[in-house]
Order: structure tokens, then C-alpha cells, then sequence
């Protein structure tokens, strides 16, 4: 059972364009929603991440768009460069003490390409 | 500062043999998680440890056991590999959950078991 489920699974975009890769979660229960980059032969690493008590967070090109009745959010980079080429992964955690942990569960992933 | 570490980074493995990874962190973490990353299915989560001396299934555990007797080391093992086995995969790290949560991920160990 996919508790989070990402698209698109690929994006191709032109240098300067707007990336937007979607996400909508099932559980209600998720308080976390962070969004990780992951670049060829490396392991994910945190980009941005939100709580759903706002709609939504910038840090310079990048911006989460939650919509918390919807049970989506998104992940827009503005000016899309070719460096940003990259896998991004959307993910959703519930806090959980003792032995649940604070496990993220993880989108399938979108391969984003920025053409020069 | 090396963050999350693992070894080995690659491996080939034949069917029925058996292997650990290693995955290390310096950060003294509490957490630290294994996932295993497969094309179109993002990272499933296999085990976790939230301290040390403890462990606990993830999603995908069958097939995979785990120990934490050191704070700083979280070891996967293969009994018995089979093919679909075959994946990338990465420890992650973080601390306690007291607001943000950012998990710290290792560069991954790619097996393919043949």
C-alpha cells in the first residue's frame, strides 16, 4: 500500500521554466512533509520540508504548496536550472515516540531533467 | 565530520550467499534507518533502530535481519540473497523527533545478486 503517491514518474524542462512535481498522502496522521534531492550516485538529501499548519513554504526557487483539506502538496522550482537536474523524492512522517520512530514514508520518485 | 558512511559501495553477490552492510554515523544519532531504493518505487524502509540495542521491522523486512550494538554502527545482513535482492541500498541517520526531522542518508550500496 503506496501511503504517498508522487507525480509525474518524469519531467523534461527548459532552462527558466517552472518545475512542479505533485504528491498526495493518505494518512492523516503525517505532520511532516519534506521533499529530498537526490543527485546520480549519491543518497537523498533534505531540500525543503513543510508542517500542515501552513500552505506554504519558499526557500529561494524552491516552494511547497500543501493543501491540507486536499491531502496534496507540491514542489515548485522557479527558474529551473540544469544543475537541478535531479531525483526528487516527496516523503510524509508522523511523530511517533518509543519504537515508532519518526519513519518517513517516501513517493516513488521523479527523474527531473532541465535542458539547457 | 563523514556524516553516514557505508561499505562496502558495491557488491555481486551469487544466489544463496551471504553478506552485511555496514552503515556508520558520527553524528550520534539516535535513529538510523535502512532503505532499500528500486526504479519507480522510491526507498521502502527494511529495518530501523531507534536506539541503541534496539531494532524494528519497515515495510520490506523479509529476507534481511539487523543489529545495533553500537550507537554509531546499524548493520544489514543477507542470509540468503536472491535475485530480488538486487537494489540500491542506503542508510539514513537522524536525530530524536523534536521538530524538524531531517534524516541524513549515506551514498548507498548497490548489489546485484546474480
Amino acid at each position: 500500500q503506496q501511503q504517498v503517491k508522487q507525480s509525474p514518474q518524469s519531467l523534461i524542462v527548459q532552462k527558466g521554466g517552472i518545475s512542479i512535481i505533485n504528491c498526495a498522502y493518505e494518512n492523516t496522521a503525517f505532520d511532516y512533509f519534506p521533499w529530498y534531492q537526490q543527485f546520480p550516485g549519491k543518497g537523498p538529501a533534505l531540500l525543503i520540508a513543510i508542517r500542515p499548519d501552513v500552505s506554504e513554504k519558499k526557500e529561494g526557487r524552491f516552494t511547497i504548496s500543501f493543501n491540507k483539506s486536499a491531502k496534496q502538496f507540491s514542489l515548485h522550482i522557479m527558474d529551473s536550472q540544469p544543475g537541478d537536474s535531479a531525483t526528487y523524492f516527496c516523503a510524509a512522517s508522523r511523530f511517533g515516540a518509543g519504537t515508532s520512530g519518526s519513519r518517513l514514508t517516501f513517493g516513488e520518485g521523479t527523474q527531473l531533467t532541465v535542458n539547457p | 565530520n563523514a556524516g553516514v558512511t557505508q561499505t562496502p559501495k558495491f557488491r555481486v553477490l551469487k544466489t544463496g550467499q551471504s553478506m552485511t552492510l555496514l552503515c556508520a554515523q558520527d553524528m550520534n544519532h539516535e535513529y538510523m534507518y535502512w532503505y532499500r531504493q528500486d526504479p519507480g518505487m522510491g526507498l521502502r524502509l527494511i529495518h530501523y533502530s531507534v536506539g541503541e540495542g534496539t531494532t524494528a521491522k519497515g515495510e520490506v523486512p523479509d529476507g534481511y535481519n539487523v543489529s545495533r550494538l553500537k550507537k554509531q554502527n546499524f548493520l544489514l545482513g543477507l542470509e540468503s540473497a536472491a535475485p530480488s535482492q538486487t537494489s540500491v541500498y542506503f542508510c539514513a541517520s537522524s536525530y530524536p523527533p523534536l521538530g524538524h526531522r531531517e534524516a541524513f542518508f549515506g551514498q548507498g550500496t548497490r548489489l546485484t545478486v546474480v
